[in-house]
């Protein structure tokens, strides 16, 4: 069974740039996670969804950042107008249950 | 304040050793999986145990429901148990969001 997968691995941009990170979770996963982790912390939630369905985004700046789950299988993050603040990994996570099974994450440095 | 505390922050073992790190959360929690993150690397699930005792290889894992904690024991250590192990609770409900704490970074050394 393949996991998650998620790309890019690794973006680098200048602050004003976006930027979108794409997640296919396990198929099958009827919930998806997106997670922000910033250096030598642990991860926090960003946004779930529950099929098609935002189930909680508010956690999620949201003027600057959106997430869409149109089919209720691959996942889109995208950052409108990075800032260096949001240098981070992004995680994306799924599950059909309790246990989340995670993806290896983008790594995001902003300059 | 932090909702999921993990102690020690950092641990130090010579390999063959064994090691206890703690979790303790400050509300009740319906779900709750340890995770070992290498460094610079992604999350993989270790187990997950809302209550009770659970084994999986060298590692076991208890968590005290009412008493808000859990454990993870790590037995006869070896150098690539090396990285971080956080712990984490879904805070409300069924398949929400997880709570993370901010890690043990365990050291193993030969």
């Amino acid at each position: 069974e393949a996991g998650v997968t998620q790309s890019p691995r690794y973006a680098v941009l200048q602050e004003g740039q976006a930027v979108s990170f794409w997640c296919d979770p396990i198929s099958g996963h009827d919930t998806l996670y997106w997670y922000q982790q910033p250096r030598d912390q642990g991860p926090q939630l960003l946004v779930y969804f529950r099929d098609e369905a935002v189930i909680d985004n508010s956690q999620l700046p949201s003027d600057r950042f959106s997430a869409v789950r149109p089919k209720g299988t691959n996942s889109t993050l995208k950052i409108q107008s990075a800032k260096q603040g949001d240098t981070a990994t992004y995680l994306c996570a799924s599950s059909l249950g309790y246990e989340q099974y995670f993806g290896p994450g983008t790594r995001l440095t902003v300059l | 304040g932090q909702q999921v505390q993990q102690s020690p922050a950092s641990l130090v073992l010579q390999e063959g050793e064994n090691a206890e790190l703690q979790c303790n959360f400050s509300s009740t929690a319906t779900q709750l999986q340890w995770f070992y993150q290498s460094p610079g690397g992604s999350l993989v699930s270790l187990l997950s145990n809302p209550s009770g005792t659970k084994h999986t290889g060298r590692l076991t894992s208890t968590t005290v429901t009412k008493e808000r904690r859990s454990s993870l024991h790590i037995s006869s250590s070896q150098t690539t148990d090396s990285g971080t192990y956080l712990c984490a609770i879904d805070l409300n409900n069924y398949a929400q969001g997880l709570t993370f704490g901010l890690g043990t970074r365990v050291s193993v050394f030969p």
